[in-house]
Formats: structure tokens, C-alpha cells, sequence
């Protein structure tokens, strides 16, 4: 089955750790993207990345990197700098634009991390 | 930049009654609409999405939403829910000023749907 895998699901650090937060998608999408949610705050844009090797900030990037080296791998790493990194993170994917597109977003099950 | 707005953060309702989900976007221009279903400590699943055409879109599982351009809403509704209808709903919008062609989606901030018996 195609699909986007998020590992692990529950995810507890220190304060003051560095954690990467997997995400793998068989789906030969080229348009990866990585959320935040937190209760009562929607989904925001931490990372998107449209081919590899190349990414653009979102709307809440500051704390956070990503990678983009291989297509079907988009891995969030977590930094020390992010002051508030506990929530839940959503991994997508969808089709990039090459005239075919419709914007639509696949998503995997999620990682839920705890930082004390 | 597009924007979403779900007017309801929270909507209680008894099983079999009917209910609607309220979702309005800021731009006018052409967009790709789309309502996403959360359960609890699960991704998003997609439920329905308006690509062009006509504008009463249906799911599987007995919702519907109706674009409507003038009023720029995409409200979601279903005639009868179910206990299994509990989740969590967001409204996405395709967001035309997208930077370098990049297909973001805009997400409202999301409505609990609670079914009771």
C-alpha cells in the first residue's frame, strides 16, 4: 500500500535535545510538508519542500531544520532553539505542480512529542 | 494571503440530527477547496474536495459541500450523523499566492464535531 509513514509515534525528550522526527512516503510525490498542531490552533507550516534537495521556510520555521535528500525521506529535526516544541507534528505529501496538480495533501499518522 | 475561517470551534450535536460546518476563505479568485477529517491522535484524512465543475460535492459516507463563489464558502453538512462521525474537521484552501508556484495549502483552525446519543 502507498502511504506516508511517520516514525515513531510518541516521542519524549529533555529539554535542551535535539530530536528528528521521521517521515517516509511511497507515493513518488515531489512535494513534501511539515505541520505543527496544537489544540485549537489549526495546522501551520513549519517546512515544505517541492523537488529534492531544495526547501523553503513556512510559516513557523524558526527552531526547526529539515532535510531533503532523497525524495521519498523529509526528516524534521527539532532543535534546542524551538522554546515551545512540545505538540504534535504532521508529516504530508502531495503531487507538485507540473501542470497536474491539484493541491491536495496526503498525510501520515502523525508524531506526537512530549519535551520536559 | 488567503485565509480560512471556520466559524465554529466546537459543535455538539445529537446522533441523527443534521449539522453543518461552517468554512469561508478570504480570496475570490479560482481555488481547490477541500474538507479534511481528524480522529483522535491520527493524521488527516481527506473527505471531499471541490476541483471545478459542479459545485455539490459528496463523500462516501453521506457528507456534502456545496462551493459557492459569491459568498466564498465551502460549508460542509450532513442530513444524519453518526456516534463514529466524533472528529475533529478542517476547511483547506489552495492558496494562489503561493511564492515560486508552491502548492500550500491554507488550513482553518479546525471544528470539533461531538456526536452524542
Amino acid at each position: 500500500d502507498g502511504g506516508i509513514t511517520q516514525s515513531p509515534k510518541y516521542l519524549f525528550r529533555k529539554e535542551g535535545q535535539n530530536v528528528t522526527l521521521s517521515c517516509e512516503q511511497n507515493l513518488n510525490h515531489d512535494a513534501m510538508y511539515w505541520y505543527r498542531q496544537d489544540p485549537g490552533q489549526g495546522l501551520r507550516l513549519i517546512y515544505y519542500s517541492q523537488i529534492v534537495n531544495d526547501f523553503q521556510k513556512g510559516d513557523i520555521a524558526e527552531g526547526y531544520s529539515v532535510s531533503r535528500e532523497k525524495k521519498e525521506s523529509f526528516p524534521l529535526t527539532v532543535t534546542s532553539a524551538q522554546k515551545n516544541p512540545t505538540a504534535f507534528y504532521l508529516c504530508a505529501s502531495s503531487i507538485a505542480y507540473r501542470g497536474t496538480s491539484n493541491y491536495e495533501q496526503y498525510f501520515g499518522p502523525g508524531t506526537r512529542l512530549t519535551v520536559t | 494571503a488567503q485565509s480560512v475561517t471556520q466559524l465554529d470551534s466546537q459543535v455538539p450535536v445529537f446522533e441523527e440530527a443534521p449539522v453543518e460546518l461552517r468554512c469561508n476563505y478570504s480570496s475570490s479568485v479560482s481555488v481547490y477547496l477541500f474538507w479534511y477529517v481528524q480522529y483522535p491522535n491520527q493524521g488527516l484524512q481527506l473527505l471531499l474536495k471541490y476541483l471545478s465543475g459542479s459545485t455539490l460535492v459528496e463523500s462516501i459516507n453521506g457528507f456534502e459541500a456545496e462551493f459557492n463563489k459569491s459568498q466564498t464558502s465551502f460549508h460542509l453538512r450532513k442530513p444524519s450523523v453518526h456516534i463514529s462521525d466524533t472528529a475533529e474537521y478542517f476547511c483547506a484552501v489552495s492558496d494562489p499566492f503561493g511564492q515560486g508556484g508552491s502548492e500550500k495549502l491554507v488550513f482553518g483552525k479546525g471544528t470539533k464535531l461531538t456526536v452524542n446519543p
